[in-house]
């Protein structure tokens, strides 16, 4: 069975940067998820196994990159320009066929002055 | 990319069966069988409970469901129990290799 675990996730200001880490990506496409408190998912970014092939939801465009390094088994997001809509938390998990099958414990950023 | 539209909340009584229903476009559920379906309790990370329209994953009960019918999906969940009482999310692959998912909907078990 898949294990996720992500981390990095902090208190950070508006303009801010954060990197979230992802460990387990193993060799599958993977894709971060978010969640604001109290509220629904939204798919943010996803990488191929090889990193070769990247998407971004067009809120994220420009701001934040997914990168992976499989040495280390991880995948990782970094995240620029952080606005306090983004305030969520956020989850990694495998994707297949456009099914996210394992997800992560998730990791909370919140972006407030 | 819209997200796809969920009621807010469903409701059935322990035994019962209950259908929620997910919309979308003919660029996205009415084209591409890839709708999931996900569980999600307080303070948990989501389970994947369907996928591709109509298939289970291992482990997930055959009280749940999936169908399709043009552009909008369903999830039946059958005999209900007091543990199927969760938020429920569908997605779908949208444009440029993108996910979408549903507003989601609150399931409560009376």
């Amino acid at each position: 069975e898949v294990q996720l675990v992500e981390s990095g996730g902090d208190l950070v200001q508006p303009g801010g940067s954060l990197k979230l880490s992802c460990v387990g990506s193993g060799n599958h496409w993977m894709s971060w998820v978010r969640q604001p408190p109290g509220k629904g998912l939204e798919w943010v970014a996803k990488i191929k196994p090889d990193g070769s092939a990247k998407a971004y939801v067009d809120s994220v465009k420009g701001r934040f990159t997914i990168f992976r390094d499989n040495a280390k088994n991880s995948v990782y997001l970094q995240m620029n320009s952080l606005r306090v809509e983004d305030t969520a938390v956020y989850y990694c998990a495998n994707e297949d066929h456009y099914r996210l099958g394992y997800w992560g414990q998730g990791t909370l950023v919140t972006v407030s002055s | 990319q819209s997200a796809l539209t969920q009621p807010p909340s469903a409701s059935g009584s322990p035994g019962q069966s209950v259908t929620i229903s997910c919309t979308g476009s003919s660029s996205d559920i009415g084209t591409y069988n890839y709708v999931s379906w996900y569980q999600q309790h307080p303070g948990k990370a989501p389970k994947l409970l369907i996928y591709e329209v109509t298939e289970r994953p291992s482990g997930v009960p055959d009280r749940f469901s999936g169908s399709q019918s043009g552009n909008t999906a369903s999830l039946t969940v059958s005999g209900l129990r007091a543990e199927d009482e969760a938020d429920y999310y569908c997605s779908t692959y949208a444009r440029d290799n993108n996910l979408v998912f549903g507003g989601g909907t609150k399931l409560t078990v009376l």
